[in-house]
């Protein structure tokens, strides 16, 4: 297995709040990702990057940053929480070295905002 | 854009018996890479199998076969003997040309009978 930890797994906030969900890796990848997963639309790209200090956005990054200040941390921040950002956050990482470049997960953060 | 279409929400197969999950996808980009992932109940994402666009055979990971139709632009998977451990959500994705990024589709839901 992919060594990828997400903390906190479970987090529940109220709107108005900052959030910061956190990836930490040990592969020394130099890939990593936030999805969310909502149902109905499967995972959605929100920001990644592509080393230390080089990020950018996905598909759905409106109300998140990130910042990469090593190479195994990857944090993303929600700076005012809001109920439609209740989901579930994926990390993942990959080596795009490999021509595959598959994509490895960590077990996701399930986060609620009231 | 990269589209990723799942059209079975729900599927059902009996223990034993061989299923297929559809996939099609659409994208202008000669150079792409399609993905299937695992989601059981416990949430996790796990990399199943991977195609390349460029690849003459079908890919093949024990059980899990896909079905690239490139004409097509399909790419089916194939569990063969199904188990009961199989039960769960599975998604296919779609790496474009030179972007790392994955786009998923919605899932699809397989339920392993007896």
């Amino acid at each position: 297995d992919a060594g990828i930890t997400q903390s906190p797994r479970h987090k529940v906030t109220e709107t108005g709040t900052p959030v910061t969900l956190r990836c930490h890796q040990t592969e020394n990848h130099r890939y990593m990702y936030w999805y969310r997963q909502d149902p109905g639309h499967g995972l959605r790209l929100i920001h990644y990057s592509y080393g230390v200090k080089d990020t950018d956005k996905g598909e759905v990054s409106d109300g998140y940053s990130v910042s990469r200040s090593k190479t195994e941390d990857f944090l993303l921040t929600l700076e005012s929480a809001t109920s439609s950002q209740t989901s579930v956050y994926f990390c993942a990482i990959s080596d795009s070295g490999q021509a595959k470049n598959i994509q490895y997960f960590g077990a996701g953060t399930r986060l609620s905002v009231l | 854009a990269q589209k990723i279409t799942q059209t079975q929400p729900g599927m059902f197969v009996q223990e034993k018996e061989a299923v297929t999950l559809d996939c099609t996808y659409d994208t202008s980009d000669p150079s792409y890479g399609l993905f299937w992932y695992k989601q059981p109940s416990s949430g996790e994402m796990i990399f199943l199998i991977y195609q390349g666009s460029y690849d003459q055979q079908n890919a093949t990971e024990g059980r899990y076969s896909l079905n690239f139709q490139k004409a097509r632009k399909s790419a089916n998977l194939v569990i063969s003997a199904s188990q009961l451990g199989d039960s769960a959500m599975y998604f296919c994705a779609m790496r474009s040309g030179t972007a790392s990024k994955l786009t998923f589709g919605t899932g699809t839901r397989l339920q392993v009978t007896l």
